[in-house]
């Protein structure tokens, strides 16, 4: 298996919903990412675990809680979001051999209504 | 403050045509190094990664990849586009580790027959 696997792939989600995006890598890789990308803009970093921990938060909402509960799962849980927080949410593993690489899931097209 | 500048917005080549696509980057050391590439909403694939050794880096779909330390660029290019070549490319930055890395702001490529 040498890909990120990215579930849902579109969520649309009222303010007051409470919902989880899963990702999902079977590559051996140790660390894991966060990113949120809105259109015509690079991704902006949001997370990373390295071994299962939380190694790095830029500062993100806490209406945004990520969980990682194995070395091949991450989730994003979300709650309370604004219109704002609509936007492609990518997750990215890098493997413990390479020259710190991110390989990247499809997103989730996540909107906010 | 590390920085990596992508100085073209938009590039339009000819099919067949060979290409060229700018990265500058601003780091107290030198940086791991990648390009990758984005169709409309999906996620980033890599092309190429460098840190040392050779400054003409091979990637896949063709793609290579020039690292000057006198002049801070690493400049994508690809002898012979091909319609299927037009996407977003981002180039990147990091200190290595499982750390943040800094993306350019993109050059969208457009490929005309």
């Amino acid at each position: 298996d040498t890909e990120v696997t990215q579930t849902p792939k579109h969520l649309v989600m009222g303010m007051t919903n409470k919902k989880s995006l899963k990702c999902e890598q079977h590559m051996g890789h140790r660390a894991m990412y966060w990113y949120k990308q809105k259109a015509k803009k690079p991704p902006e970093l949001m997370f990373v675990y390295s071994y299962e921990k939380l190694s790095i938060n830029e500062s993100v909402p806490s209406r945004f809680s990520p969980e990682c509960p194995n070395s091949s799962l991450l989730n994003l849980h979300l709650h309370a979001l604004q219109p704002e927080d609509s936007a492609l949410y990518l997750c990215a593993s890098s493997p413990p051999d390479g020259l710190y690489e991110q390989y990247f899931g499809p997103g989730t097209r996540l909107t906010v209504t | 403050a590390q920085s990596v500048t992508q100085p073209d917005i938009h590039i339009t080549v000819s099919e067949g045509a060979s290409l060229e696509l700018r990265c500058n980057y601003s780091y107290g050391a030198t940086p791991y190094l990648f390009w990758y590439v984005q169709s409309p909403g999906q996620g980033l694939q890599l092309l190429l990664k460098y840190f040392s050794g050779d400054t003409l880096v091979q990637g896949i779909k063709g793609f290579e990849a020039e690292f000057k330390r006198s002049q801070s660029y690493f400049n994508l290019r690809k002898p012979s586009v091909h319609w299927s070549d037009a996407a977003e490319y981002f180039c990147a930055a990091g200190p290595g580790g499982y750390q943040k890395v800094t993306f350019g702001t993109g050059t969208k490529l457009q490929v005309i027959p």
